[in-house]
């Protein structure tokens, strides 16, 4: 079974500074990969996905990610955070199963100080 | 095009109460899912569906049912609520294409109290 691991429940940065939020995954199929942010109390919506070819993926608001298959990685980052990159962010995997479900980390809440 | 809607956005009930999730999609997926998001836990797969009429059991099914007698809508009943069922529940609804990579799409969220 694919499991996620998300290190740091809080991140806090300062405004303009890098951010970096760690995900680390397991799964016995090549997965694809998703991270996904969650506004306060708002639903989920899709930041960027890694399914096949290029490693490095880019998404809204200037976030990306590069997905690591020797380190099962799929870390995200933002050169220059901003007020508004304040959220929760939640990685996500799925193998290529019939049930097609996602399976989530813990989430990491981002908070970006002025 | 409304994408994934839910109703009701908020609900408190008492313990022994019961009561149904709607969610409504707009999108043709086959695919329909219902999660609950608990602090530090990220979210947990209840019950899936991957076509109409047919739903099974996710990660956490116990005092969940649901059913998909049409496509575009997925309910969730809680026949019989325990203030453990107190969440935050999200319906999710995607494609069964295999060019679909899997997105989800998200409906705004469901804010259950259970006393």
């Amino acid at each position: 079974a694919q499991s996620v691991t998300q290190l740091g429940s809080h991140v806090s940065v300062s405004e303009g500074a890098l951010v970096l939020l760690r995900c680390n995954y397991s799964s016995s199929v090549p997965p694809y990969l998703f991270w996904y942010v969650q506004y306060p109390n708002q639903g989920l919506q899709l930041l960027l996905k890694y399914t096949t070819g290029a490693t490095l993926v880019k998404g809204i608001n200037g976030f990306e990610a590069e997905f690591k298959k020797s380190e099962t990685s799929f870390h995200l980052t933002k050169p220059s955070a901003h007020m508004s990159d304040a959220a929760e962010y939640f990685c996500a995997v799925t193998p290529d199963t019939g049930r097609r479900a996602l399976t989530f980390g813990s989430g990491t809440r981002l908070q970006v100080q002025p | 095009n409304a994408g994934v809607t839910q109703t009701p956005k908020f609900r408190v009930l008492k313990t022994g109460q019961s009561m149904t999730l709607l969610c409504a999609q707009d999108m043709n997926h086959e695919y329909m899912y219902w999660y609950r998001q608990d602090p530090g836990m990220g979210l947990r797969l209840i019950h899936y569906s991957v076509g109409e009429g047919t739903t099974a059991k996710g990660e956490v099914p116990d005092g969940y049912n649901v059913s998909r007698l049409k496509k575009q809508n997925f309910l969730l009943g809680l026949e019989s609520a325990a203030p453990s069922q107190t969440s935050v529940y999200f319906c999710a609804s995607s494609y069964s294409s295999v060019w679909s990579s899997y997105e989800q799409y998200f409906g705004p969220g469901t804010r259950l109290t259970v006393t």
